[in-house]
């Protein structure tokens, strides 16, 4: 069975700084996806980012990167020129390609403090 | 486009009861999934549907079953309640069949059982 390891239960960032969140993942799938969920406080929870396992370059949205190292089974999150409003909980998450379900880590809670 | 709604928001039953839940997709997204979120426990898949279909089921026990009407909308229900089944219930929806498409949320319903 698939499993998603966030090692950081609690992060924090000074206002305008860079944080990286971390995630693991153990699979035997060689097509899979990966994706970062952000859940603030009270609200619904969004897509931040999303990787594809066959493609060798990180994906970049905005001030959000990815450095994903697939022989590691490493998928990081960083954020840079951090905001109050990437104050939230963020899921990594791993679905393989013929599967309906996504596997999610336990959430690595990000306070920005101004 | 609408969001995927999600009723009733809050809900509170006793132990024995049951309590049904619903969500309406986004239009034209036929896959519908629903997640457990406890503190301790993290997200938890529960099941997934396509086309009225359900094509994957997490480990949860027979008290939690599910069903997708032709429209896409979908109910889940929990049958002879206990304290341990308090938790928000989020349902997501996805326009593809696999794993490489994004899931949006709900907002969740959030059930307290006494």
């Amino acid at each position: 069975a698939q499993t998603v390891t966030q090692s950081q239960p609690e992060m924090s960032v000074q206002e305008a700084e860079t944080v990286t969140l971390s995630c693991t993942y153990d699979t035997s799938e060689s097509d899979y996806y990966l994706f970062w969920y952000k859940q603030p406080p009270s609200r619904q929870m969004i897509l931040v980012i999303r990787q594809e396992a066959y493609k060798q370059q990180n994906a970049t949205e905005n001030r959000f990167s990815v450095n994903f190292q697939k022989a590691a089974k490493s998928f990081s999150l960083k954020i840079s020129d951090s905001q109050l409003g990437d104050a939230a909980m963020y899921f990594c998450a791993y679905t393989d390609t013929n599967a309906g379900k996504s596997t999610f880590g336990d959430g690595t809670t990000l306070t920005v403090k101004p | 486009k609408a969001g995927v709604t999600q009723t009733p928001r809050y809900l509170i039953k006793t132990r024995g009861q049951q309590v049904t839940l619903s969500c309406s997709p986004i239009s034209g997204h036929r896959s519908v999934s629903w997640y457990q979120q406890t503190p301790g426990q993290g997200l938890q898949f529960l099941f997934e549907y396509f086309s009225e279909t359900q094509r994957n089921k997490g480990n949860f026990p027979g008290r939690f079953s599910g069903r997708q009407f032709s429209n896409s909308r979908s109910e889940m229900n929990v049958s002879t309640l206990e304290l341990g089944d308090s938790a928000l219930y989020l349902c997501a929806s996805s326009f593809t069949a696999t794993g490489l498409g994004e899931l949006f949320f709900g907002e969740g319903s959030r059930l307290t059982v006494l």
